[in-house]
């Protein structure tokens, strides 16, 4: 099945950083999610981006399909945006359409 | 807005006992999920229906866990008997149709002891 890595997999910021986390993928994707996961579990949708780029507030993601990755940019970090943060892709062909989803980057955000 | 609930939130429960998650996706939502996820990792797929018809169960350990979706809206996920390593949080999530954007309820969290 498809492979997802993530990395860093442990990034540590004082508050009002900006960072960059990144997604690459084994096989050709016709979707991706970004979510965060908050201290109580939840995964919270970010970004349904199959390709190209999209905005939301200060966080920004890109998906260069054709290239196998995707990037998420966390701008002026804030002590709430502390949390793991997933990419997750389903396969393509079949008729199944789990979302695999990679190891996960722990964001910690300092005051 | 409409969110996927799910319940109860936390659950603990000894070895060898039966227990029950349930599962409403958000209104419409045809593809219901089920996930587990192990503390420290990502979460991976038990099972995935259409309707009320199972498209994917191929990592659903079936001697002891089972789920249904009788009338294709609510779901349960249920463990008979509970083993220790069947400690994780376990998430539902539903979308409009298979490979469109999937969204999460809150989990439940099962500890057994």
């Amino acid at each position: 099945g498809i492979q997802v890595e993530q990395s860093p997999p442990d990034l540590i910021l004082q508050e009002g950083a900006n960072s960059t986390l990144r997604c690459n993928f084994s096989d050709s994707v016709n979707n991706l999610q970004w979510f965060h996961q908050n201290p109580w579990g939840q995964l919270i949708n970010l970004f349904y981006i199959p390709s190209g780029t999209k905005q939301n507030g200060r966080l920004s993601a890109t998906t260069v399909a054709t290239e196998r990755y995707s990037l998420l940019y966390i701008s002026s970090s804030q002590t709430t945006d502390s949390g793991v943060y997933f990419c997750a892709v389903p396969p393509v062909g079949t008729s199944g359409s789990r979302l695999t989803f990679g190891e996960g980057t722990q964001l910690t955000v300092n005051p | 807005e409409a969110e996927v609930a799910q319940s109860p939130r936390y659950k603990i429960t000894e070895k060898s006992q039966a227990v029950a998650f349930w599962c409403d996706p958000i209104s419409g939502h045809a593809t219901l999920y089920w996930y587990r996820q192990i503390l420290g990792q990502g979460p991976e797929l038990l099972v995935q229906f259409q309707d009320e018809s199972v498209v994917d169960d191929s990592q659903l350990p079936k001697d002891r866990f089972s789920a249904e979706r009788l009338k294709g809206v609510d779901s349960t996920l249920k463990i008979q008997p509970a083993e220790l390593g069947d400690s994780a949080m376990y998430l539902c999530a539903s979308s409009l149709a298979g490979n469109t954007e999937a969204f999460f309820g809150q989990g439940t969290r099962l500890t057994v002891v």
